[in-house]
């Protein structure tokens, strides 16, 4: 089984300034797959960036980048140059190569003008 | 990019009526969807696994009478909420996944049973 937590329930940040939101999980699997999902308040989930747990080299896209530590279980996901669109709920997730996603319980994030 | 589309996005219904909702991959197939409910400012828990073809897979606790699951194509399944009752009303939303290992959501139904 695999298990994903999210330790911050909710975070914010001053807008332009950058924000870490932690996520460790646990799982067995050699093989396995790590995500970060964003849900703003229209709900739909939408991928922020995703990292392939064989690939040493932290995923990065835009303004979004991973700390990826293999070894400690630990994704955290950094967002630099916050800006209110960023608002929302982040969810940590860990796939493995067959179908189960398993999701963090979230965090809410807010940026202040 | 691949896109899931969810329909009805709101639906409201009176206890002990049945609703259907759809959830379709527009631009790609998806062998498996998965369907989840959502409680205010909670995670996702994984309601069942939608296989095409074959039997839904339901998560511990979750009635398979209840809500039953119809992946009839490679691009559709639905989920029907059975004989609703208010305890039903949530947030439900399906997914799929892609070949790339990435999983695409839908935009979500908010059923409201009165």
């Amino acid at each position: 089984a695999q298990t994903v937590t999210q330790s911050q329930p909710e975070m914010s940040v001053q807008e332009a300034e950058t924000v870490t939101l932690s996520c460790t999980y646990d799982t067995s699997e050699s093989d396995y797959y790590l995500f970060w999902y964003k849900q703003p308040p229209s709900r739909q989930m939408i991928l922020v960036i995703r990292q392939e747990a064989y690939k040493q080299q932290n995923a990065t896209e835009n303004r979004f980048s991973v700390n990826f530590q293999k070894a400690a279980k630990s994704f955290s996901l950094k967002i630099s140059d916050s800006q209110l669109g960023d608002a929302a709920m982040y969810f940590c997730a860990c796939s493995n190569t067959g179908n189960q996603f398993y999701f963090g319980t979230g965090t809410s994030l807010t940026v202040i003008p | 990019g691949a896109v899931v589309s969810q329909h009805p996005s709101r639906v409201i219904c009176k206890s002990g009526t049945s609703v259907k909702i759809e959830c379709r991959s527009l631009d790609f197939q998806a062998t498996t969807m998965f369907w989840y409910r959502q409680f205010p400012k909670q995670s996702l828990m994984l309601m069942a696994t939608s296989n095409e073809g074959s039997k839904a897979t339901y998560e511990q606790g979750v009635e398979k009478d209840k809500f039953l699951i119809n992946h009839a194509s490679l691009t559709l399944s639905t989920l029907t909420v059975t004989s609703a009752h208010p305890e039903d009303s949530s947030f439900y939303i399906c997914s799929a996944r892609a070949d790339t290992g990435e999983l695409f959501f839908g935009e979500g139904s908010r059923l409201t049973v009165l």
